[in-house]
C-alpha cells in the first residue's frame, strides 16, 4: 500500500461527459502529479500541484483541469470527453522534488 | 527534452534464467535515474533511485546499475513472482518531473 489514494477505481461514461477523479496523497507529501497511460502512449505526465500551487504542467489538454486544495488532497477533471480520453489515470506524491514517486492504484476511465 | 527507451518491450523466461533489462536515456543533466515496478491494473511501485555513473542497487534477485548512458535492471534466478512490467524514469536538471519509458513486460515461467 503505497499511502496515496484514488477514486473512482473504475469509471464509464460517455462522449461529451464531464467527470471528477480525485487524490489523497501520502500524509506529509506536498507534491502531487498526474499521469494518463495508455497502452500505447505509456506514462504522460499531465500535470503537478505543490502546496497548493501549480507547478509543471505537461501535456495536458484543453479540456482537463486539476487543482490542489487546502487539505493536499486533488481533483483532475475531464471534460467534454472522446474515445481517445480512455485510459488509466493515475496520481503520485512525494515529500518534494524528488523523483521518487508513490503512485495510487490508479482511475480506469472508459469513454464510450 | 528527457527521452527514455527501454528495450526489450517484452521479455518471457523460465524460472532460474538470469537476464538483463535495458534502459537507454538522453537528459540535461541527470538528478536521478528510478527504477519502477508495475503489476497488471496497479500504480507502479518505486524499486531504486541511482544518481551517478557506477552506482549501483540491490534488492532480493534485483539489482540496478548505471551507466553515463544507460542503466540495467539485472534479475538474477527470477521466480513467477518477479513477472510484473519494469518501468525506467529521468529526471534531469532542467526539469523536476520524471519523464517514464515505455517499460519491459518480463513474464517469468515455472
Amino acid at each position: 500500500d503505497s499511502g496515496v489514494t484514488q477514486t473512482p477505481k473504475h469509471l464509464i461514461t460517455a462522449t461529451g461527459q464531464r467527470v471528477t477523479l480525485r487524490c489523497s496523497p501520502r500524509s506529509g507529501d506536498l507534491s502531487v502529479y498526474w499521469y494518463q497511460q495508455s497502452l500505447d502512449q505509456g506514462l504522460q505526465f499531465l500535470i503537478q500541484y505543490y502546496n497548493g500551487e501549480e507547478r509543471a504542467k505537461g501535456n495536458i489538454l484543453e479540456r482537463f483541469s486539476a487543482q490542489q486544495f487546502p487539505d493536499l488532497h486533488s481533483e483532475l477533471n475531464l471534460s467534454s470527453l472522446e474515445l481517445g480520453d480512455s485510459a488509466l489515470y493515475f496520481c503520485a506524491s512525494s515529500g518534494g522534488t524528488g523523483g521518487e514517486l508513490f503512485f495510487g492504484e490508479g482511475s480506469r476511465l472508459t469513454v464510450l | 527534452e528527457d527521452q527514455v527507451t527501454q528495450s526489450p518491450e517484452a521479455l518471457r523466461l523460465q524460472e532460474g534464467e538470469s537476464s538483463s533489462l535495458n534502459c537507454s536515456y538522453t537528459v540535461s543533466g541527470l538528478r536521478g535515474l528510478f527504477w519502477y515496478r508495475q503489476d497488471p491494473g496497479k500504480g507502479p511501485e518505486f524499486l531504486f533511485t541511482l544518481y551517478s555513473a557506477g552506482e549501483e542497487k540491490e534488492k532480493e534477485r534485483l539489482k540496478a546499475t548505471l551507466t553515463k548512458k544507460e542503466s540495467f535492471l539485472h534479475i538474477t534466478a527470477p521466480k513467477p513472482e518477479d513477472s510484473a512490467t519494469y518501468l525506467c524514469a529521468v529526471q534531469s536538471g532542467g526539469s523536476y518531473i520524471p519523464t517514464f519509458g515505455r517499460g519491459t513486460s518480463l513474464i517469468v515461467h515455472p
